[in-house]
């Protein structure tokens, strides 16, 4: 079936590192992929976007891969800070088979934690 | 200009009551999306409308859940009765295009504990 799987395990790093989130997919090709940031208390927030045929993407700090042959993305933040601390999702587009229909499909999530 | 507009934002309920929680979508947004948030399950996609019309309801977990969009501003979920295992925090998302995957605006969620 197909699956995406983050990294259930807080990530602590220092401020001023580079943060490295991964967002692994099984038994789907799906055409693009999203990223969104949930603070504590409320919904998740649209960051980026990174279609099937581009390899990276970015965004000020923001930087995320897509490899469509090892089915993963990694979303970095770059000169981490207090205030990127929070929970980090990843979205495919999958097809639905028993209705035929496209849906976001989340990941749980990993949660940041960037101390000064 | 608005975002998503959800209420309330905490409801508190005994088993066995109705309860029903509220969505009013951006402006011009033509997608509506209900999301359930649990630790264990994550974001999980309850039923989404295009132009008001319910276009997947797959996710609904069983008839005690339904929702209706009787307009573009404004939809509501329902759960009757409602059961300990509905304790979650409720989403309602909004997205400009007519697909179930365009870029989605979320509101403050519905956090719903069922005693």
């Amino acid at each position: 079936s197909q699956k995406i799987e983050q990294n259930s395990e807080a990530l602590n790093i220092q401020e001023g590192k580079t943060a490295t989130l991964t967002c692994n997919y099984t038994n789907y090709s799906p055409a693009y992929l999203q990223w969104y940031r949930q603070d504590p208390g409320r919904g998740p927030v649209f960051l980026l976007l990174i279609r099937e045929n581009e390899k990276e993407k970015r965004k000020e700090r923001l930087k995320v891969t897509f490899d469509t042959t090892l089915k993963q993305s990694l979303f970095h933040i770059t000169a981490s800070q207090p205030a990127d601390s929070a929970t980090y999702l990843c979205a495919l587009d999958m097809w639905a088979m028993n209705t035929g229909f496209q849906k976001l499909v989340f990941g749980t999530g990993t949660r940041l934690l960037v101390s000064p | 200009d608005a975002g998503v507009i959800q209420s309330p934002r905490h409801e508190v309920t005994e088993m066995g009551q109705e309860v029903t929680l509220r969505c009013k979508p951006i402006s011009g947004h033509n997608s509506l999306f209900w999301y359930r948030q649990t630790m264990m399950r994550g974001l999980e996609l309850l039923i989404y409308f295009n132009n008001n019309v319910p276009i997947d309801d797959s996710g609904m977990p069983e008839d005690r859940f339904s929702a209706k969009m009787p307009n573009a501003s404004f939809s509501t979920l329902k759960i009757q009765p409602s059961e300990p295992r509905d304790s979650a925090v409720y989403f309602c998302a909004s997205a400009r295009g007519s697909r179930g995957t365009d870029t989605q605006y979320f509101g403050p969620g519905t956090r719903l504990t069922v005693l």
